[in-house]
């Protein structure tokens, strides 16, 4: 049970590149969330699903996009990378009571 | 529009005292709250949550407190050990299955 899992772990992208985070759970988890953490300012909520073929905007949605075509897995796509995209990405899923979150992503955008 | 706020970005504690960790929020929606913690280069992980309809949870050394017409809650640790060292965010929602709110997370340390 490896939980929630990210790919890649790190990356740097020059602007206007795009690039594809992985996010997967095998928990069966129905809803499941991308949010950015940035120094001060905790984490926000990007995108969400409440379950497969569903998806929905969240606090910071603009520059991303995200698709959900199987339960396990949540797409978050960058079309055309700008430094201030540059921040630490965390996948989520919810189980019961709370949410479980993967290791993370550091982006950097030069 | 920050609806959930830590004021303290940091905390020092001597090993085997008392740490209190505070948050208010400002939506009087919110009905589920949470308290995550997290290491450098790690996801947060869950550490205790609260309903509205209570005042008190503990779970072993931990215990959230919350203040629904303050609208504040707090978050004890005793005694504090050095490996409580981390980033402690709280986290509001309307519902538990909600989407969360965080605030901008408190930075303890533990000192020997």
């Amino acid at each position: 049970n490896a939980g929630v899992t990210q790919t890649p772990k790190f990356r740097v992208l020059k602007t206007g590149q795009s690039m594809t985070l992985l996010c997967a759970q095998d928990m069966n988890h129905e809803y499941m969330y991308w949010y950015r953490q940035d120094p001060g300012m905790g984490l926000r909520l990007i995108h969400y699903s409440v379950g497969e073929g569903t998806t929905a905007k969240g606090e910071v949605p603009d520059g991303y996009n995200v698709s959900r075509l199987k339960k396990q897995n949540f797409l978050l796509g960058l079309e055309s990378a700008a430094p201030s995209q540059t921040s630490v990405y965390f996948c989520a899923s919810t189980g019961l009571y709370e949410q479980y979150f993967g290791p993370g992503t550091r982006l950097t955008v030069t | 529009d920050q609806q959930v706020k830590q004021n303290s970005p940091s905390l020092s504690v001597q090993e085997g005292r008392i740490s209190i960790l505070n948050c208010d929020y400002t939506n009087s929606m919110f009905d589920y709250f949470l308290w995550y913690k997290k290491y450098p280069a790690e996801g947060p992980t869950f550490l205790i949550s609260i309903s509205s309809i209570k005042d008190k949870n503990e779970d072993g050394r931990f215990t959230v407190f919350l203040n629904k017409s303050a609208k504040h809650l707090s978050l004890h640790i005793v005694p504090s050990q050095p490996g409580d060292s981390a980033v402690y965010f709280c986290a509001a929602s309307i519902g538990s299955w909600g989407k969360l709110q965080f605030g901008a997370g408190t930075q303890v340390v533990v000192t020997p």
